[in-house]
């Protein structure tokens, strides 16, 4: 498969708990986007990085939240001790370089917190 | 503070006519626009996309126009199908900041 992955497509979490919400690019992709969708509301940048750095994370939660893309392996977004307002609509994306517009979406992980 | 704003929450259009969504911006400094449609619980897939240095960028039924002056564009399908009825979102690029800028989107319906 070509396209963007992401898993889990589905994630239930109490409050308090983690989650882990992974993404493989496009292959030849090494920049990844992460954006959030909440009811109602457009995509909201979340965090941008490439192999092993964090470019620009101004669009994350100051705490809980976390992004990594490292060396090997997929980008992860990690929401610790996560709350009812996380529950949201996580997208991925990627491109082959920095500037060059469009993104490519996965299909995205949707977390519901109980 | 919304950058890219989408005023139609929903557009409903009957079949085989033309649909104009619309899309207004507040930062000079974008440079490339883009429309995305995406369908429920699927990830948004790109539809068509214009430089800020033109006017006017056509595909097949889509066509976008960019009024820079008016920080306005606009994306219209003619003739308008059934399997357009989806999420239309605007999203722009530059002004600075990394990845896109998106609107909330507006809800297309194509009625038969």
């Amino acid at each position: 498969n070509a396209g963007v992955m992401q898993n889990p497509r589905h994630l239930v979490r109490r409050r308090g708990q983690e989650a882990r919400l992974r993404c493989s690019p496009m292959k030849g992709h090494s920049h990844v986007y992460w954006y959030r969708q909440l009811p109602e509301e457009g995509l909201k940048f979340m965090v941008y990085l490439q192999k092993e750095n964090i470019i620009d994370e101004s669009g994350m939660p100051k705490e809980r939240f976390s992004a990594e893309f490292p060396k090997e392996g997929p980008s992860i977004l990690r929401i610790q001790q996560v709350v009812r307002g996380d529950s949201a609509a996580y997208f991925c994306a990627s491109s082959p370089s920095r500037h060059t517009g469009e993104l490519f979406f996965g299909e995205g992980s949707r977390l519901t917190v109980l | 503070d919304q950058q890219v704003k989408q005023n139609s929450p929903s557009l409903s259009v009957q079949e085989g006519r033309i649909s104009i969504l619309n899309c207004d911006y507040t930062n000079s400094m974008f440079d490339y626009f883009l429309w995305y449609k995406k369908y429920p619980a699927e990830g948004p897939t790109f539809l068509i996309s214009i430089s800020s240095i033109k006017d006017k960028n056509e595909d097949g039924r889509f066509t976008v126009f960019l009024n820079k002056s008016a920080k306005h564009l606009s994306l219209h399908i003619v003739p308008s199908q059934p399997g357009d009825s989806a999420v239309y979102f605007c999203a722009a690029s530059g002004g600075g900041a990394d990845g896109l800028t998106f609107g909330k989107g507006t809800h297309l319906i194509i009625q038969p």
